[in-house]
């Protein structure tokens, strides 16, 4: 089955401590992306990658680090999470950019606390 | 840049009744125009999309949204509603390059009452 996993899908943790949420799809997708989803303010871009080894910054991408090694997946890493991380995290990909009319794919979401 | 107004942030309608769910948007280029929809505790799934092929985009379960330029609006309908499509609706709009993202509305929660 086509998809987009992540894990995990819940996590409580506390400021300062470093995790990392994993992505993974199975589509041999060139595109991923991470969004938040905020209340009322939709889903708004964190980083974006274009392919293997090529990740550039989308609208919020402070407090947070991506890296693209591998085709299939794309981890997004918070090195120090602060309280303003709260929030439910997307990994989407699409086969190229939505440029093209691509659809974009997405995860089941993480939903993240920062105590 | 490009941005997407979403008015409305609830709307509420009767099983049967007309849906309308209202999307404008602001692109400096011809813009590539997505309906998402996120049912609870789910990703977003893509309802219909616009590509320049046609104004009137038909999607699944029974929606659709008709492109108007000259009032640079998206707007999704659907003629009766279903106690199923209650969700939370994301118009998102592409930048249009080649690589491009994609930007969203703040989205619409949609309640069916019976």
């Amino acid at each position: 089955e086509a998809q987009v996993t992540q894990n995990p899908r819940y996590l409580i943790t506390v400021t300062g401590k470093k995790l990392t949420v994993t992505c993974s799809q199975n589509m041999n997708h060139e595109y991923m992306s991470w969004y938040r989803q905020d209340p009322g303010l939709g889903l708004r871009q964190i980083y974006y990658s274009m392919n293997v080894e090529v990740t550039d910054k989308g609208d919020v991408p402070e407090g947070y680090k991506v890296s693209r090694k591998e085709k299939r997946n794309f981890p997004l890493i918070l090195e120090s999470p602060s309280p303003n991380q709260t929030s439910l995290y997307f990994c989407a990909s699409s086969l190229r950019g939505t440029g093209e009319g691509n659809e974009q794919f997405f995860g089941p979401g993480t939903r993240l606390t920062v105590l | 840049a490009q941005s997407v107004t979403q008015l409305g942030s609830h709307v509420s309608v009767s099983e049967g009744a007309l849906v309308l769910l209202r999307c404008n948007y602001s692109s400096s280029v011809p813009p590539y125009l997505f309906w998402y929809v996120q049912y609870p505790n789910q990703g977003l799934q893509l309802l219909l999309k616009y590509t320049s092929a046609a104004t009137l985009v038909k999607g699944i379960n029974g929606f659709e949204a008709e492109f108007k330029k000259s009032e640079t609006s998206f707007h999704l309908t659907k003629p009766s509603a279903h106690m199923s499509d209650a969700a939370e609706y994301f118009c998102a709009v592409s930048d249009g390059t080649s690589y491009g993202k994609l930007t969203f509305g703040q989205g619409t929660i949609l309640t069916v009452h019976p």
